[in-house]
């Protein structure tokens, strides 16, 4: 739903930075939020957007602007442990989050 | 301090029998959100549920599917007559009163296997 749409999969060395895109439809958004998903495990939230501009956590930002329904999730000095799925979700409506299908990152040495 | 208990971690069914699964809120939420995830694909929602109340249902599959929320004790999720398709991980979510300004905090999951 709401056509957000990212990457599939995405391959980095470690140590190097990797920017995971994200658009989306903007009718209706209320925030932006990217969670980070290990295989078999359940989502954790990452990072919240709702103004333009770039929120920066550490190894990681996240990136808004809203006029142009985009986000990026940026991730510095990658580690091993980086490799999971990255998870893009809109709130829409202020009730209900719709979610991309994920980015699968794999972090080579 | 528990978070968002999901029970059972696994479960294992044959087609055509029914599948329960379990969502016990953190303590203090009242709202409770079903998700469903596909070997790699995203989540994808299903159901949006208060105490004794179904706020948004517009992901459910319209037959087999069923949530409550009553006043005491979880959620479920209950599938009917589960047929192959149905096997996924099943995610909890639960949040206060309706208040999502840092997301959802998820359950560890149900997986179920339909075999």
């Amino acid at each position: 739903g709401q056509n957000i749409d990212q990457p599939t999969e995405m391959t980095a060395t470690e140590g190097a930075i990797v920017q995971i895109n994200c658009t989306y439809q903007t009718s209706g958004f209320n925030g932006l939020f990217w969670y980070q998903q290990h295989a078999g495990e359940a989502p954790t939230f990452l990072s919240y957007n709702v103004l333009d501009g770039l929120e920066e956590k550490g190894r990681f930002s996240s990136f808004l602007s809203r006029s142009k329904g985009y986000s990026y999730l940026l991730l510095k000095e990658l580690q091993m442990k980086d490799s999971a799925s990255y998870l893009c979700a809109v709130l829409y409506n202020f009730n209900k989050f719709y979610f991309g299908s994920g980015t699968k990152l794999n972090v080579k040495p | 301090n528990a978070g968002v208990m999901q029970n059972p971690r696994h479960l294992v069914r044959r087609r055509g029998q029914e599948a329960r699964l379990r969502c016990s809120p953190m303590k203090g939420h009242s709202h409770v959100y079903w998700y469903r995830q596909l070997p790699e694909e995203g989540l994808k929602f299903m159901v949006y549920l208060q105490k004794e109340n179904i706020i948004d249902e517009s992901g459910m599959p319209k037959e087999r599917f069923s949530a409550e929320f009553p006043k005491e004790g979880p959620s479920i999720l209950r599938i009917q007559q589960v047929v192959r398709g149905d096997s996924a991980a099943y995610f909890c979510a639960s949040s206060q009163a309706g208040t999502v300004g840092y997301g959802y905090t998820f359950g560890s999951g149900t997986r179920l296997t339909v075999v």
